[in-house]
C-alpha cells in the first residue's frame, strides 16, 4: 500500500495564479482532510470530507475549494493565489471505525510570490 | 472555541534525560486527546491516544494521561534517545474535527 500520496512536492506560484493540489489514498478510508502548516505553527484544518460527495469547511477555508467525487481522491483547489497561502499543505485520511488515527501524506510546500 | 495549548520549544535534552512536554486543552463536551510526532521532512504520525478521562496512552516509551480536572494531557518519557528528535503535536478530536497545538521541537543530543 502506498498510503496517502500528494502531488506535487513543491510548487511556486505567482500571485493570482490557480492550482490544484492532488491527494490520493489507497486504504479505502471514508474520511479525508486538508491541513495547512505555517512556520512555527500547528496544523489548521482547511476542509474535510466524510465520504464521496460530502465535504465541509474547517477552520480556515477561505481561498480554497475541494471536491470528493471518489473515495480515493480529495483534491484541493487554490483560486487566485495570495502570499498568505504560502504554507506546507498536508492531506490526511482515516477510517470511519478508527477515525482518530489519521494517516498523513508527505506534504506539499507551496510558495506564492 | 475548542483549542490546544502546548509548551513552547525548542527543547534540547541530553540522551537518557527525562522528557515532559505540557499540553492543556479547552473543549466543550468530551474530546479525545492525542499526541502526534513529525520527523523531519515527513507527515505527522500518531504516537498515542486517550479517549476518556483518566485513560493513559502509551507507545514507544512515551506516556500521557487524560486529566479532566486539570484539562491536561502532558507527554512524558523517562529516557529519551537521539532518535526521538522530532516535533511533537498535541491534538484533540471533537466531532469530526481535529485541533492541533503549535508543536514542540525536541532535539536530543548524544
Amino acid at each position: 500500500n502506498a498510503g496517502v500520496t500528494q502531488t506535487p512536492k513543491f510548487r511556486i506560484l505567482k500571485i493570482g495564479q490557480s492550482m490544484t493540489l492532488q491527494c490520493t489514498q489507497d486504504m479505502n478510508h471514508n474520511y479525508m482532510y486538508w491541513y495547512r502548516q505555517d512556520p512555527g505553527m500547528g496544523l489548521k484544518l482547511i476542509y474535510y470530507s466524510v465520504g464521496a460527495g460530502i465535504t465541509d469547511k474547517g477552520e480556515v477555508p477561505n481561498g480554497y475549494n475541494v471536491s470528493r467525487s471518489t473515495t480515493e481522491d480529495f483534491p484541493l483547489r487554490l483560486e487566485l493565489a495570495a502570499p498568505s497561502q504560502t504554507s506546507v499543505y498536508f492531506c490526511a485520511s482515516s477510517s470511519k471505525t478508527v477515525s482518530y488515527e489519521q494517516y498523513f501524506g508527505p506534504g506539499t510546500r507551496l510558495t506564492v510570490t | 472555541g475548542d483549542s490546544v495549548t502546548q509548551m513552547e520549544g525548542p527543547v534540547t535534552l541530553s540522551e537518557e534525560a527525562f522528557l515532559t512536554i505540557n499540553c492543556t486543552y479547552t473543549a466543550t463536551g468530551y474530546p479525545s486527546l492525542f499526541w502526534y510526532v513529525q520527523y523531519p521532512g515527513e507527515g505527522l504520525q500518531l504516537l498515542l491516544k486517550a479517549t476518556k478521562a483518566d485513560d493513559k496512552g502509551s507507545n514507544k516509551g512515551f506516556e500521557a494521561t487524560y486529566r479532566k480536572e486539570t484539562t491536561s494531557f502532558h507527554l512524558e518519557k523517562g529516557s529519551v534517545q537521539v532518535s526521538d528528535s522530532a516535533v511533537y503535536f498535541c491534538a484533540l478530536l471533537t466531532g469530526n474535527q481535529f485541533y492541533f497545538g503549535t508543536g514542540t521541537s525536541l532535539t536530543v543530543i548524544p
